[in-house]
């Protein structure tokens, strides 16, 4: 299957610091990837949709200022959590989606776990 | 609203078979999947119904009834590494994907 990249796959921070994550399709094109924050025991929530070369679209409640994704490429896709604070901590996982298939199958990148102190 | 309902965990023993329940209330329907999910690990794809009936994919099976708004995965012949997380997810009318809370697998010996 097509495989997704994430980095970094740990992350220990202060409180106040800016942390991103890169999201990578590496041998596929992926026009639409997506976002996600998972805390323990708990479903994925989505937080946002990214397209290349388009703003990301939010899901309700998520602030946009604070989680900053840029989608620069049909290949790479970036999440910054700016100013962390330890509410923040979660597990964060990106997936993408095959350009140009029909079938919607995201697939997963190994996501990153983040600890805010 | 959009509601998708799964067991929270199940036990089953090694060596037996396991159905994962997934019933769902959503505005349209454009294909249901399947993924799994190791603890600390991200969801792999397992299945994919758009269409009423069973597909088998080796020890794992998933069946959909659009009419009942119901899905079941089926696992054969259980191994210990089946012990996960199984994530139901609908995609909606507008291709949004309506992510359940997961059933949580515990195979004993």
């Amino acid at each position: 299957g097509a495989v997704v990249s994430q980095h970094p796959s740990w992350v220990i921070c202060k409180s106040g610091t800016s942390v991103k994550i890169e999201c990578r399709s590496l041998d596929f094109q992926a026009t639409t990837m997506f976002w996600y924050r998972q805390f323990p025991k708990q479903s994925l929530m989505l937080m946002a949709t990214s397209n290349e070369g388009s703003k990301a679209t939010y899901e309700q409640g998520v602030e946009k200022d604070k989680f900053l994704i840029n989608h620069a490429s049909l290949t790479l896709s970036t999440l910054t959590v700016t100013s962390a604070h330890p509410e923040d901590s979660s597990f964060y996982i990106c997936s993408a989606i095959l350009a140009g298939q029909d079938l919607q199958i995201q697939y997963f990148g190994a996501g990153t776990r983040l600890s805010v102190l | 609203g959009q509601n998708i309902d799964q067991p929270t965990e199940m036990t089953a023993t090694e060596g037996a078979i396991v159905q994962i329940n997934c019933t769902y209330q959503t505005s349209g329907f454009n294909g249901l999947f399947w993924y799994q999910q190791h603890a600390g690990e991200a969801p792999t794809f397992l299945s994919y119904n758009v269409l009423d009936g069973l597909e088998e994919k080796g020890r794992f099976s998933s069946f959909l009834s659009r009419s009942k708004g119901y899905s079941y995965l089926l696992l054969k012949e259980l191994q210990m590494k089946d012990s996960a997380s199984y994530l139901c997810a609908v995609t909606d009318s507008n291709y949004q994907l309506i992510w359940g809370a997961g059933t949580k697998l515990i195979i004993k010996p």
